[in-house]
C-alpha cells in the first residue's frame, strides 16, 4: 500500500505572495499523481495530474507541480496567491496496477491567504 | 452533464439506526469508491469496487456494507456497527487504471 505525507497540515500565505505545499510519497514503483482543492462541504476538484512525461505539471487556476523521482516528492507551487485559493489542498497517488487500482491521499493542507 | 450525484447533502439519524448514502454515476466509469472524512485526517477508504458485482473492503470498512448491482451505482449502508458515524462521507468513481477519480459534492452524516 503506498502513503502520502502533506508536511504542513496549515499554510497562511498573504494575498499576492508565492506558495509552496509539500507532498511526499512512499512507492519507488510507477505511480500517478494528483492535487486536488476541496471548499468547504464540496467535493474534491482536480487542480493537475502527472501521469507521465515532462516532470513539470501545470493545472488550474495557476498552479503547478513538479515530479521528483529521486525524492519521492510532488510539491504544489503558486507564484501569486489570491483571496479565493483558500481551500484545503490534498495530494493523492494511485498505483498503475493491471488489476486495478486505489487512490491513496494525504492529510490535506489547509491554506490561508491573507488579505 | 456527466458526473457522480451524492444523495442526500445532509442527512440526520438517531443512534442505532442503519442508514444508505446513495451515489449515482454517468460517467460510465467501472470503479468506484467510498471514503470518509473527518478533521485533519484526510480522505480514508471505506470500500471500492472495480467491476459489477465485486467490491474489496479499504482500510476502514468495519460497521460499512456496500453493492455493486449496477455499473453506475454504489450505495454505501452504514450500519449500527460503525462506532462513530458521523463524518462527511465522498463518493468517486474513475476508469479502470485509475489516471483520476472523480468526486461528488458528499454528504454529511450527523448521527445524533
Amino acid at each position: 500500500a503506498q502513503s502520502v505525507t502533506q508536511l504542513d497540515s496549515q499554510v497562511p500565505v498573504f494575498e499576492e505572495a508565492p506558495v509552496e505545499l509539500r507532498c511526499n510519497y512512499s512507492s519507488s514503483v510507477s505511480v500517478y499523481l494528483f492535487w486536488y482543492v476541496q471548499y468547504p462541504n464540496q467535493g474534491l476538484q482536480l487542480l493537475l495530474k502527472y501521469l507521465s512525461g515532462s516532470t513539470l505539471v501545470k493545472g488550474i487556476n495557476g498552479f503547478e507541480a513538479e515530479f521528483n523521482k529521486s525524492q519521492t516528492s510532488f510539491h504544489l507551487r503558486k507564484p501569486s496567491v489570491h483571496i479565493s485559493d483558500t481551500a484545503e489542498y490534498f495530494c493523492a497517488v494511485s498505483d498503475r496496477l493491471p488489476t486495478g487500482n486505489q487512490f491513496y491521499f494525504g492529510t490535506g493542507t489547509s491554506l490561508t491567504v491573507i488579505p | 452533464d456527466g458526473g457522480i450525484t451524492q444523495s442526500p447533502k445532509y442527512l440526520f439519524r438517531k443512534e442505532g439506526q442503519n442508514v444508505t448514502l446513495s451515489c449515482e454515476q454517468n460517467l460510465n466509469h467501472d470503479a468506484m469508491y467510498w471514503y470518509r472524512q473527518d478533521p485533519g485526517q484526510g480522505l480514508r477508504l471505506i470500500y471500492y469496487s472495480q467491476i459489477v458485482n465485486d467490491f474489496q473492503k479499504g482500510d476502514i470498512a468495519e460497521g460499512y456494507s456496500v453493492s455493486r448491482e449496477k455499473k453506475e451505482s454504489f450505495p454505501l449502508t452504514v450500519t449500527s456497527a460503525q462506532k462513530n458515524p458521523t463524518a462527511f462521507y465522498l463518493c468517486a468513481s474513475s476508469i479502470f487504471g485509475g489516471t483520476e477519480a472523480f468526486f461528488g459534492q458528499g454528504t454529511r452524516l450527523t448521527v445524533v
